[in-house]
């Protein structure tokens, strides 16, 4: 079955860090770009980051740019997102996403939750 | 920027009923649009990619159209278990990846 798990959320206080994980099986994860996306409480989507299969390109949303890293560990079948300097609007539901022909997201997991607070 | 706009924010229409979503891009764009269901406490669900191409799985009822700057996800006869959130997502130059702000689909 194809899935993805992430992990490593939790409650972190004004600019600390997380690092979340995605830990992908049932299809050859080095095929496939893969999204982070959230979504803040009561809120809509919103994209976050984008890696290619090789990890040789990354894009952020400005929201998030600079202070948040994609990576990718092909072999041990997992994505990554380090979060920096973290704000209270960085709280929300973290999503990793498969993503086919670069354009639509098929596979999601079931997400992590983030909470930025004092 | 390319700015997807959805409507109406809130359909309110019973089982058995036609069900039609839009989504707007604020400059025409191309078919890379996608749909997703969102149920409360889930994660999202592709329902549609590239504008009309119906996902592995989803029910027939299921259908999406359009080009341009407007775009519709049809949903053809209401079943109980449709009524969700459904968001547009478009893949373009920058920012990649854009989600309207979605469609609440609700039981009269």
């Amino acid at each position: 079955e194809v899935q993805l798990a992430e992990s490593g959320g939790g409650l972190v206080q004004p600019g600390g860090s997380l690092r979340l994980s995605c830990a992908a099986s049932g299809f050859t994860f080095s095929n496939y770009e893969m999204n982070w996306v959230r979504q803040a409480p009561g809120k809509g989507l919103e994209w976050v980051s984008y890696i290619t299969s090789s990890a040789r390109t990354m894009y952020y949303a400005d929201s998030v740019k600079s202070r948040f890293t994609i990576s990718r560990d092909n072999a041990k079948n997992s994505l990554y997102l380090q979060m920096n300097s973290l704000r209270a609007e960085d709280t929300a539901v973290y999503y990793c996403a498969r993503t086919s022909g670069r354009t639509y997201m098929d596979v999601w997991g079931k997400g992590t939750t983030v909470t930025v607070s004092s | 920027e390319i700015v997807l706009t959805q409507s109406p924010a809130t359909l309110s229409l019973s089982p058995g009923d036609r069900a039609t979503l839009s989504c707007r891009a604020s400059q025409s764009v191309s078919s890379y649009l996608a749909w997703y269901q969102q149920k409360p406490g889930q994660a999202p669900r592709l329902l549609i990619y590239d504008a009309s191409n119906r996902a592995t799985g989803i029910p027939a009822r299921f259908s999406g159209s359009g080009s341009g700057t407007d775009f519709t996800l049809t949903i053809s006869s209401l079943e109980p278990e449709d009524f969700a959130v459904y968001y547009c997502q478009l893949r373009s130059y920058w920012p990649p990846y854009t989600f309207g702000q979605g469609t609440k689909l609700e039981i009269k």
